[in-house]
C-alpha cells in the first residue's frame, strides 16, 4: 500500500513558471493538506481540504492555488513562481479532522525557483 | 503562525542515554501529538494525547501534557542510533494541526 504520493520529488523552476505539484493517496481520507517546510520554521499549512470539492485557506495561502476534484487527489499550483516559495512541499491525509486523528504525510517535493 | 515551539532546538546524546524534549503552545488545545522526521523524508506520527490526560506511553516514548502549563514533554528513553531525527510537536487549530520548528536529535554511537 503506498499511502500519501507526491510527485515529482524534485523539480527547478525559472521564476514566473507554473507548476503542479500532484498528491495522491489511498487510505479513502476525507482530509488533505498541503504544508511547505522551511529551515527554522517548521511546517507551515498551505491550504487543506476537508473533503472531495472542498478546499480552504491555511496559514500561507498566497501565491497557490489548490483543487480536490476527487477525493483520492489535492493539487497544489503555482500560477507565477517566486524564489519565496523555494521550500520542501508536503502533503498529507487523515481520516478524521487532523485536530482529532494522525496526519500521514507523503516524502515531500522539494522544488527550487531560481 | 506557529501554535508549539519546541525546546531546545538540538540535542546531542550518546546512544543509550535518555532524550527529553519540551513544547510550549499558547492557546487552549483538545488534543497534542509528537511527529518524528528522519532527514530527507517525510513526518511520521509518534504519539496523541488528549487534553484529559496526563501521561501517556508508547513503547520507549513517554508523552506528558500539563493543560495548567501549556506545555508538553516527549521522553526517548534508551536512545538508539536510529532515534536520531527531528521531533515535532503538534497541536489542534479547528481542523487542523499548527506544528513547532522542531527539535533534532543527534544520537551518537
Amino acid at each position: 500500500n503506498a499511502g500519501v504520493t507526491q510527485t515529482p520529488k524534485f523539480r527547478v523552476l525559472k521564476t514566473g513558471q507554473s507548476m503542479t505539484l500532484l498528491c495522491a493517496q489511498d487510505m479513502n481520507h476525507e482530509y488533505m493538506y498541503w504544508y511547505r517546510q522551511d529551515p527554522g520554521m517548521g511546517l507551515r499549512l498551505i491550504h487543506y481540504s476537508v473533503g472531495e470539492g472542498t478546499t480552504a485557506k491555511g496559514e500561507v495561502p498566497d501565491g497557490y492555488n489548490v483543487s480536490r476534484l476527487k477525493k483520492q487527489n489535492f493539487l497544489l499550483g503555482l500560477e507565477s513562481a517566486a524564489p519565496s516559495q523555494t521550500s520542501v512541499y508536503f502533503c498529507a491525509s487523515s481520516a478524521t479532522s487532523g485536530s482529532t486523528g494522525e496526519l500521514f504525510f507523503g516524502e515531500g517535493s522539494r522544488l527550487t525557483v531560481l | 503562525s506557529q501554535q508549539g515551539e519546541e525546546d531546545p532546538q538540538a540535542l546531542s546524546i550518546q546512544e543509550g542515554e535518555n532524550a527529553t524534549m519540551n513544547c510550549s503552545y499558547k492557546t487552549s488545545i483538545n488534543n497534542l501529538q509528537w511527529y518524528r522526521q528522519n532527514s530527507g523524508r517525510g513526518l511520521v506520527h509518534l504519539i496523541l494525547i488528549r487534553s484529559n490526560e496526563r501521561e501517556k506511553h508508547s513503547g520507549r516514548l513517554r508523552v506528558t501534557l500539563d493543560t495548567s502549563k501549556k506545555s508538553s514533554s516527549l521522553l526517548i528513553t534508551a536512545s538508539r542510533a536510529a532515534d536520531t531525527a527531528s521531533y515535532f510537536c503538534a497541536t489542534d487549530n479547528d481542523y487542523k494541526l499548527s506544528f513547532g520548528a522542531g527539535t533534532t536529535v543527534t544520537v551518537r554511537a
